[in-house]
């Protein structure tokens, strides 16, 4: 079974603080992906990679960024955290074209 | 511009009967079609799929129909048992990495 591990359940931040949300997957898979889900707004792509060094902007990428040293390993970085970056964010990772895509458990980061 | 829709916030069906979600997309390019699970404080786990080339794929009690002229798209749980209550995303896929998820149906399953 396919392994995506996210370091941190919960996380408690104040605005204008840098945030690091890790992500591990433990499948060998290429293509890596960070979520946001809100109500209302189902889940929405913030950014993607599909490969190691490789990123790609998504549908929402400002006021983040992201790095990828590794292959099983997809970081996503809050610059400086806002009060509107309050949200559940989802890993996850696809072994390749038309793969169905594998889901961390989620960090809920409140941001204060 | 939302490209794939779930117009049903909610949906509630007694134990035993049948539950039909929906979901509608607006893009004739997407090639593939999902159906997500989630509960709460977990992340989504995927359910079943289909091809843009099928019209129906059956796993057990879920079933999936895609009608490509209406662009259209039902996942089928029978019998619904109280296990299936949760939030259920469709979700579409084209050239093979963009994913467009829908904003989800909160099924509740009655005893």
């Amino acid at each position: 079974d396919v392994k995506v591990t996210q370091s941190s359940r919960y996380l408690v931040k104040r605005t204008g603080e840098k945030v690091f949300l890790e992500c591990v997957q433990d499948m060998d898979h290429e293509n890596m992906f960070w979520y946001r889900q809100d109500p209302g707004l189902g889940l929405r792509l913030i950014y993607f990679s599909y490969d190691v060094k490789m990123k790609e902007k998504g549908d929402i990428p400002e006021g983040y960024s992201v790095s990828r040293e590794k292959k099983e390993r997809f970081s996503l970085i809050l610059e400086s955290a806002s009060t509107n970056q309050t949200s559940m964010y989802l890993c996850a990772s696809s072994f390749s074209y038309n793969s169905p895509l594998h889901f961390g458990n989620g960090t809920r980061l409140t941001v204060t | 511009d939302q490209q794939v829709k779930q117009n049903s916030p909610s949906l509630s069906v007694q134990e035993g009967r049948i539950s039909i979600l929906n979901c509608d997309y607006t893009n004739s390019m997407f090639d593939y079609f999902l159906w997500y699970k989630k509960y709460p404080a977990e992340g989504p786990t995927f359910l079943i799929s289909i091809s843009s080339i099928k019209d129906k794929n059956e796993d057990g009690r879920f079933t999936v129909f895609l009608n490509k002229s209406a662009k259209h798209l039902s996942l089928h749980i029978v019998p619904s048992q109280p296990g299936d209550s949760a939030v259920y995303f469709c979700a579409a896929i084209k050239d093979g990495n963009q994913f467009y998820f829908g904003t989800g149906t909160s099924l509740t399953v009655i005893p």
